[in-house]
């Protein structure tokens, strides 16, 4: 059984700090990861995708993917108030372009 | 206009009814899936479709049915809908056949909350 593993949280960070979302992911071979972000009662909005090694920028945001470890991080750098969500890690299944979801991390910034 | 649709967006039903809820993209992609998400338990797949001919049952398909009738266009019935069965359905669809990202990045509906009484 392919698993994908998150911290339920809440994480809880202050406002201009960095929140740290980490996942972990039981299958090796996967090659395609991804962030979503989900508000509450709404549906998942995708951030970022990584399927190479290192890091991975875009603009506040920072995927990191080691895949010796089988880990995926996602940095948010200066967190603000609307960044407060649940964060869905997603990896890559079989070869049918399925994805393996995580349950979720929720942060929750604090001004 | 979204890109993704699902209609109705809320829905009470009681034990033993039939439901159904439909799907619409103008995305033009060629997949589609059907998700159900709990409290604490994450997205979890119902069905999915790779084009009108071909339909795969995910991790929990019993209890329901689904049907593409079109390449836009992806329903879910719930034959005889229980109480566990409450949750919020949400459809997402892929493009396996673009160039721009991965080809298992997938867009979500808004969503729909179904409560069985």
């Amino acid at each position: 059984q392919k698993e994908v593993e998150q911290n339920s949280g809440p994480l809880s960070v202050p406002e201009g700090a960095i929140a740290s979302l980490n996942c972990t992911y039981s299958d090796r071979v996967s090659q395609s990861f991804f962030w979503y972000r989900q508000y509450s009662g709404k549906s998942p909005e995708l951030i970022m995708s990584i399927y190479s090694n290192g890091d991975k920028e875009d603009g506040r945001f920072t995927a990191q993917l080691n895949k010796a470890s089988q880990y995926v991080s996602l940095l948010i750098r200066d967190s603000q108030p609307s960044d407060s969500a649940t964060y869905l890690c997603a990896v890559e299944g079989d070869s049918n372009y399925q994805l393996i979801w995580g349950a979720g991390t929720k942060l929750i910034i604090k001004p | 206009d979204a890109d993704v649709t699902q209609t109705p967006r809320n829905r009470i039903t009681k034990t033993g009814k039939r439901i159904m809820l439909e799907c619409s993209q103008t995305k033009g992609h060629d997949r589609m899936y059907w998700y159900r998400q709990d409290p604490g338990l994450g997205l979890r797949l119902i069905y999915y479709s790779f084009d009108v001919k071909d339909i795969n049952k995910g991790e929990i398909s019993d209890g329901y049915s689904v049907s593409r009738q079109a390449q836009a266009k992806f329903s879910l019935s719930l034959e005889s809908a229980i109480p566990n069965q409450t949750a919020l359905y949400f459809c997402a669809t892929s493009d396996s056949t673009g160039t721009g990202d991965p080809k298992e990045t997938q867009y979500f509906g808004p969503g729909t909350r179904l409560l069985v009484l």
